[in-house]
C-alpha cells in the first residue's frame, strides 16, 4: 500500500496564478483532510471530507476550494494564489471519520512570490 | 472554540536525560487528545492517544483534566527521539494541533 500519496512535492507559483494539489489514498478511508503547516502554528485544519460526496470548512478555508472526486481522491485548488498562502500542505485520511487523521501524505512544499 | 498550546519551541536535553513536553488544552467538552511526531523528512505518525493509555517507544502521556493538560514524558531520551511533536485535539471532525516542540537529544 502506497498510503496517502500528494503531487506535487514542491511548488513554486506567483501571485495570482492557480494551482490544484492532488491528494489519494489507497487505504479505503472514508474521511480526508487538507492541512497546512507554519512554522510555529502546528498544523492547521483548511477542509476535511467526512465522506465521499462531502466537504466542510476547517479553521482556515479562505483562498481555498477542494473537491472529493470519489473515495480515494480529495483535491485543493487555490484559485488566485497569494504569498500568504506559502506554506506546507499535508493531505490526510482517516477510516473513523473521528478526525484522528492517522495516515498523512508527506507534504507538498508550496512558494507564492 | 478548542484550543492547544504547546509553550516550548524547543527543548533541548542530553542523552538518557528524562524528558517531559508540555501541552495544554482549552476544550468545552470531553477531549480526545493525541501526540503526533514528526522525524525530519519524514512523513507526520500518529505516536499516542490518550484513551488507549499505551507506552509507544518509550513514550506514555497522561490526560490530567483538572490542569487541562496532557504532557508527554520519556524517562531516558535517545538520540532517535529527535523531532517535532505535536500535540492534537480532537473536536467533532476535527483535529486541531499545538504549534509544535522541537525535541534535540545531544549525544
Amino acid at each position: 500500500n502506497a498510503g496517502v500519496t500528494q503531487t506535487p512535492k514542491f511548488q513554486v507559483l506567483k501571485t495570482g496564478q492557480s494551482m490544484t494539489l492532488q491528494c489519494a489514498q489507497d487505504m479505503n478511508h472514508n474521511s480526508m483532510y487538507w492541512y497546512r503547516q507554519d512554522p510555529g502554528m502546528g498544523l492547521r485544519l483548511i477542509y476535511y471530507s467526512a465522506s465521499e460526496g462531502t466537504t466542510d470548512k476547517g479553521e482556515v478555508p479562505n483562498g481555498y476550494n477542494v473537491s472529493r472526486l470519489n473515495k480515494r481522491e480529495f483535491s485543493l485548488r487555490l484559485e488566485s494564489a497569494a504569498p500568504s498562502q506559502t506554506s506546507v500542505y499535508f493531505c490526510a485520511s482517516s477510516e473513523s471519520g473521528s478526525g484522528t487523521g492517522d495516515s498523512f501524505g508527506p507534504g507538498t512544499r508550496l512558494t507564492v512570490t | 472554540a478548542q484550543r492547544v498550546t504547546q509553550p516550548e519551541k524547543l527543548l533541548s536535553v542530553f542523552k538518557g536525560a528524562p524528558v517531559e513536553l508540555k501541552c495544554n488544552y482549552s476544550y468545552s467538552g470531553s477531549p480526545e487528545l493525541f501526540w503526533y511526531v514528526q522525524y525530519s523528512r519524514q512523513r507526520l505518525q500518529l505516536l499516542l492517544r490518550h484513551i488507549s493509555r499505551e507506552s509507544i517507544k518509550g513514550f506514555t502521556a497522561d490526560l490530567n483534566k483538572g490542569e487541562t493538560s496532557f504532557h508527554l514524558k520519556k524517562p531516558f531520551a535517545q538520540e532517535e527521539d529527535s523531532a517535532m511533536y505535536y500535540c492534537a485535539l480532537e473536536a467533532g471532525n476535527m483535529l486541531t494541533f499545538g504549534g509544535g516542540t522541537r525535541l534535540m537529544v545531544k549525544p
